[in-house]
């Protein structure tokens, strides 16, 4: 079974602009979820997305978006990019009722 | 204060030592235990889950929760160099948000 595959793996970016990572999760899975890890703050939740919905989500600013398509596959989209965004992008995806996430291997944005 | 505190090391032990790794948190309400596993330039993967206090053993790992006293604990046995890694430990409430550590990073010597 394929894992969670995510694209770009790296990515940079200039300050101003807007970029749009993209994930797949597993066959089967409907639930995904976005984390941000940087070393300083560590992994901090984004969002989470089941059946096109955004279901939960974190302390991020409004700069910060995502959306599921009918096949779970989901996007994020960060606007007006800022140095901070420089971070790796986790997408994860489980089966609805279960606790048990997987990751994808992420996105390394970087923002000059 | 955090809601979950780690030590980030780096902890560096010797190959076939018994490696300790602990978070403390301050939120009550969280109700499910995690420790995930991070290799450099991959995502997270789960070790260990367990929802109540106690010791919860899985081959060379053990998980161990402490709620009373906010505290939880990973112990790898006969420590191996391919257990070199970052170690998350991460938590649920009742919200369904998980709320990650942010981990320890891991040196096993050969």
């Amino acid at each position: 079974k394929a894992g969670v595959t995510q694209t770009p793996r790296y990515l940079i970016k200039t300050r101003g602009q807007q970029v749009t990572l993209s994930c797949s999760p597993i066959s089967g899975h409907r639930s995904v979820s976005w984390y941000q890890q940087t070393p300083g703050q560590g992994l901090q939740f984004l969002f989470e997305y089941f059946s096109e919905t955004q279901r939960n989500k974190g302390n991020f600013p409004g700069r910060f978006s995502g959306r599921q398509f009918s096949n779970s596959r989901s996007e994020m989209n960060v606007s007006t990019l800022e140095l901070g965004d420089s971070a790796l992008y986790l997408c994860a995806s489980k089966f609805e009722g279960t606790d048990t996430q997987y990751f994808g291997p992420g996105t390394r944005l970087t923002v000059l | 204060q955090k809601e979950v505190e780690q030590d980030p090391g780096p902890l560096s032990v010797p190959e076939g030592a018994i490696v300790s790794l602990n978070c403390t948190y301050s939120n009550s309400a969280f109700q499910y235990f995690m420790w995930y596993r991070q290799y450099s330039r991959k995502g997270p993967e789960l070790l260990m889950y367990t929802y109540s206090s106690g010791n919860k053993e899985d081959g060379r790992f053990t998980a161990q929760v402490d709620k009373s006293s906010k505290y939880i604990s990973l112990f790898i046995r006969d420590s191996q160099p391919s257990d070199s890694a970052t170690y998350l430990c991460a938590m649920r409430g009742r919200d369904d948000k998980i709320i990650f550590g942010k981990g320890t990073r891991l040196h096993i010597l050969p």
